[in-house]
């Protein structure tokens, strides 16, 4: 079926410390693999995406990674500021455009 | 100018009730989705439409109704409103291919 894990559920670094944050998904056909970033009573915002014929792309402080064959996709911040404080979500896109999410990732960034 | 606009913001009402929450988009997007995203922020997708037609309709009690007018527009309308239907209902919409996906500010149900 279709369905995205995500991990850890909570995760707390020190600030300008890495953060990592990991998802597998269960359909090979899926080929899109968006992020997103909620701040708390905030909507859901789209930081960064890849497609499945692109390895990894990055975008200042954060990267992402999919590895294809062991359906594994992964979020990287580095050098974390306390704005980074936020649930993160992975999620993966299926046919007919149905975006399925993650459980979400809590990332505290501490002082 | 918000691109994906819900209302209202907050509903709070009794169990029993019928309400229904609104969603516009002005970005040209041809699919929209209501997500319902529960006491512990898990996002679930409800329904999508494309042009008008329905898409994808999850395992959603059949007291959810969505409404499309127009490609513009996706309401929800909620009928016997339950104890368990309190969540935040999230409007999105995405042009396709990719599905980049963008959302509106929530609408934050309580039923009392």
């Amino acid at each position: 079926g279709e369905n995205v894990e995500q991990h850890p559920s909570t995760l707390s670094v020190q600030e300008g410390d890495s953060a990592v944050i990991k998802c597998t998904y269960s359909d090979s056909a899926s080929n899109y693999f968006p992020w997103y970033k909620q701040e708390l009573g905030k909507r859901p915002q789209l930081i960064i995406d890849i497609r499945s014929n692109v390895g990894e792309k990055k975008d200042q402080r954060i990267a992402v990674t999919l590895n294809k064959t062991a359906k594994h996709f992964s979020l990287h911040i580095t050098e974390t500021q306390p704005e980074d404080s936020a649930v993160y979500f992975c999620a993966a896109g299926y046919r007919d455009d149905k975006i399925i999410f993650g459980k979400g990732t809590r990332l505290h960034i501490l002082p | 100018d918000t691109a994906v606009s819900q209302t209202p913001k907050y509903l709070v009402t009794q169990m029993g009730n019928d309400k229904s929450i609104k969603c516009e988009q002005n970005l040209g997007h041809d699919t929209m989705y209501w997500y319902k995203q529960d006491s512990k922020k898990f996002l679930k997708i409800m329904f999508s439409y494309n042009n008008k037609e329905l898409i994808i309709n999850e395992t959603v009690p059949n007291r959810f109704s969505p409404k499309s007018p127009d490609k513009a527009h996706l309401n929800l309308h909620i009928n016997s409103l339950e104890l368990g239907d309190s969540a935040v209902y999230f409007c999105a919409s995405s042009r396709g291919a990719p599905p980049r996906a963008f959302f509106g500010q929530g609408t934050r149900l309580t039923v009392v």
